[in-house]
């Protein structure tokens, strides 16, 4: 299972746009790339899936290279609900695709 | 739709004492779940997964005889932690995939346990 290096943490001011990198170097030619955002005390709640260039949905953006060895997740004009922990995972699409899980990126949006 | 369900959300025991944990996919049929633990401000670890109709395979270092996973259906798991002890004290959380070999999976809201 390729992994996943993001920021520890991440600060960001209520309205403004903001990228999260994950770098993913070992990266396989099956792998998907996938982004889970949790809050305290749930489980995990998917955002995004991508696998090359740019996926967008009503939450958030995924911007995926050509090397596809990092990837940059956008959060577009945050608020501050939007605090929480962000996960990057790259997913083998084989069977009973085991998740692992770094250590994330914690997003603290203020006022 | 994809909705996952867990019960207890919370639950306190005492040291020594079993206690179980239900996860089920409301609306799909899961043929395999996932267990997670998660300890505060850590990330989410993988105990085990559990196809249904047959035994779950666990991650190293997890022990398989005081976390039973039973999966008798496609849209229940349980998790007995046995015997407990204070240092199982933890974020209890599953996930279930809808087919063998999807890479989707579902989360429930996870279960607080307290081993006094």
């Amino acid at each position: 299972l390729a992994k996943t290096t993001q920021p520890i943490s991440m600060d960001s001011y209520e309205g403004q746009e903001v990228n999260i990198t994950c770098s993913h170097n070992n990266i396989a030619t099956n792998d998907y790339i996938t982004w889970y955002q949790q809050f305290p005390s749930q489980g995990p709640r998917f955002i995004i899936q991508g696998y090359k260039t740019k996926v967008t949905n009503e939450v958030a953006s995924l911007f995926i290279p050509a090397d596809r060895k990092s990837s940059t997740l956008s959060l577009p004009r945050v608020s501050l609900s939007d605090t929480a922990v962000y996960y990057c995972l790259v997913v083998s699409t084989g069977t009973a695709s085991k998740l692992t899980f770094g250590t994330g990126t914690r997003l603290q949006v203020t006022l | 739709g994809a909705v996952v369900s867990q019960h207890p959300s919370r639950v306190i025991c005492k040291s020594g004492t079993s206690v179980k944990i239900e996860c089920r996919s409301l609306d799909f049929q899961a043929t395999t779940m996932f267990w997670y633990r998660q300890f505060p401000k850590k990330s989410l670890m993988l105990m085990a997964t559990s196809n249904e109709g047959s035994k779950a395979t666990y991650e190293q270092g997890v022990e398989k005889d005081k976390f039973l996973i039973n999966h008798a259906s496609l849209t229940l798991s349980t998790l007995t932690v046995t015997s407990a002890h204070p240092e199982d004290s933890s974020f209890y959380i599953c996930s279930a995939s809808m087919r063998s070999g999807s890479y989707e999976q579902y989360f429930g809201p996870g279960t607080r346990l307290t081993v006094t």
